[in-house]
């Protein structure tokens, strides 16, 4: 079954980075883009970028433009999320979730279970 | 910027309601990619609709989706006490990406 698993939660300070990784397993990993959606305390689902694993090719949201970097590895089927110079308006569920074999499908069935970051001095 | 929803809807069970989706011609008005999430406390999002008002396996039909010009709509037809949780839309959006509603408190009285 398509299983997708995020690394556990971080707590990090104020100016740091953190990278959260999700990990395929159960489809061809190469077949779907993968994208990052984040949800602040209370607050609602805010999407922050895509990335198609076939070839790496990335898009971002303009608000997360030059913070936020996809990466993969297609030998481990893994995605990574890095977002750099946190603030405490970061602390946040991140999500990955599977999305379709092309940028603008809008069937995402299977989404990761969560990581929560935590920004704090 | 953000897709507009209704803060929240509420009605007792078996009562329909809709939520609207409000964007622009950037969005929802210029592609039929709009999604529908229903989100419980603690949980991740799980989809309802897809392409504007495909159901995907699974989900009750009860749930419908549509659309007209830039307003995209989620219809719950007879609502059940598990219905209670938070509904988000998200549509395609030029320039390659996607953008989610406020989202909408779904209350079952």
């Amino acid at each position: 079954q398509v299983q997708l698993v995020q690394s556990g939660a971080e707590m990090k300070k104020p100016g740091a980075s953190v990278t959260v990784s999700c990990t395929a397993s159960g489809y061809t990993f190469t077949s779907y883009y993968i994208h990052w959606v984040r949800q602040a305390p209370g607050q609602g689902l805010e999407w922050m970028g895509m990335i198609n694993p076939i070839g790496g090719d990335t898009n971002y949201a303009q608000m997360f433009q030059g913070r936020v970097t996809l990466t993969r590895d297609k030998s481990t089927k893994t995605v990574y999320m890095e977002l750099s110079s946190l603030r405490s308006a970061d602390t946040a569920v991140y999500y990955c979730a599977r999305g379709h074999y092309y940028d603008s499908g809008s069937l995402w069935a299977y989404w990761g279970q969560g990581t929560l970051v935590t920004v704090s001095s | 910027s953000a897709l507009t929803q209704p803060r929240s809807v509420s009605g007792p069970p078996g009562q329909s309601v809709t939520i609207s989706c409000t964007g622009t011609n950037s969005d929802v008005g210029n592609y039929n990619y709009v999604s529908w999430y229903q989100q419980h406390p603690g949980k991740a999002p799980k989809v309802l609709i897809y392409d504007v008002s495909k159901r995907p396996s699974g989900v009750p039909d009860r749930f419908s989706g549509s659309k007209s010009g830039s307003t995209a709509s989620l219809t719950i037809s007879g609502l059940q006490p598990e219905d209670e949780a938070d509904y988000y839309c998200c549509s395609y959006a030029a320039t390659k990406r996607f953008v989610f509603g406020t989202g909408t408190k779904v209350t079952v009285l």
